[in-house]
């Protein structure tokens, strides 16, 4: 069974403060990894998609970096505009279409 | 330039009552899923279908159907709602292995 774990669960940053957030993964033959941001109220959003282990993708502040068993989300000198809940998901190769995803980080840059 | 459109955004049921939650797509995706997202757990997949008349069961398919008539359109059906489908419901497009989008979600409350 694939398995996604975010750690943490929550961070509360001060603005420029720049941090980490952790993906766990178990998957049997990994597709893709893909990470998201959610807004309250609204659907996640796209950010990146990752292959293959060592492959890394940034975004603006975001940077994805990818391991056989872990990705990190790096979140470089953040604002207060970079509060969301950051979602990790697995696509496992030959299985259902779908991603299994993690619970997510919850992140809060103060001013 | 829609994307994923779901509706409606807010919904109120009583238990026992069946309804449909409606989702379009407007960027000719093959694939198409149903999630739901509940507090403290990752979204969770129900049914995908990867095509027009081709649909198939994902984690928590209990209690829920899906058809797919065309590339469009792939509705949720919910046959006599329970009070354990209260949830926020997401549906998503992609291409096989592609970046997927969802919609903005629909808030079910069944009491």
């Amino acid at each position: 069974e694939d398995q996604v774990t975010q750690s943490p669960e929550a961070l509360r940053l001060q603005e420029g403060e720049s941090s980490s957030l952790n993906c766990s993964y178990t998957v049997s033959g990994l597709r893709g990894l893909f990470w998201y941001r959610q807004d309250p109220g609204k659907g996640p959003e796209f950010l990146f998609t990752l292959y293959s282990a060592g492959e890394e993708k940034e975004k603006e502040r975001l940077k994805a970096t990818l391991t056989k068993k872990e990705s990190f989300l790096h979140i470089t000198a953040p604002k207060p505009e970079d509060s969301a809940t950051y979602l990790c998901a697995v696509q496992a190769r030959g299985g259902a279409d779908g991603l299994t995803f993690g619970k997510g980080t919850h992140l809060i840059i103060q001013p | 330039n829609a994307g994923v459109t779901q509706t409606p955004k807010f919904q109120v049921l009583k238990t026992g009552q069946s309804m449909t939650l409606q989702c379009a797509q407007d960027m000719n995706h093959e694939y198409m899923s149903w999630y739901r997202q509940d507090p403290g757990m990752g979204l969770r997949l129900i049914h995908y279908s990867v095509g027009a008349g081709i649909t198939d069961q994902g984690e928590v398919p209990n209690g829920y159907n899906v058809s797919r008539s065309t590339t469009e359109d792939f509705p949720l059906r919910l046959l006599s709602a329970a009070p354990s489908q209260t949830s926020v419901y997401f549906c998503a497009s992609s291409y096989s292995q592609g970046r997927t989008f969802f919609g903005q979600g629909t808030r079910l409350t069944v009491v």
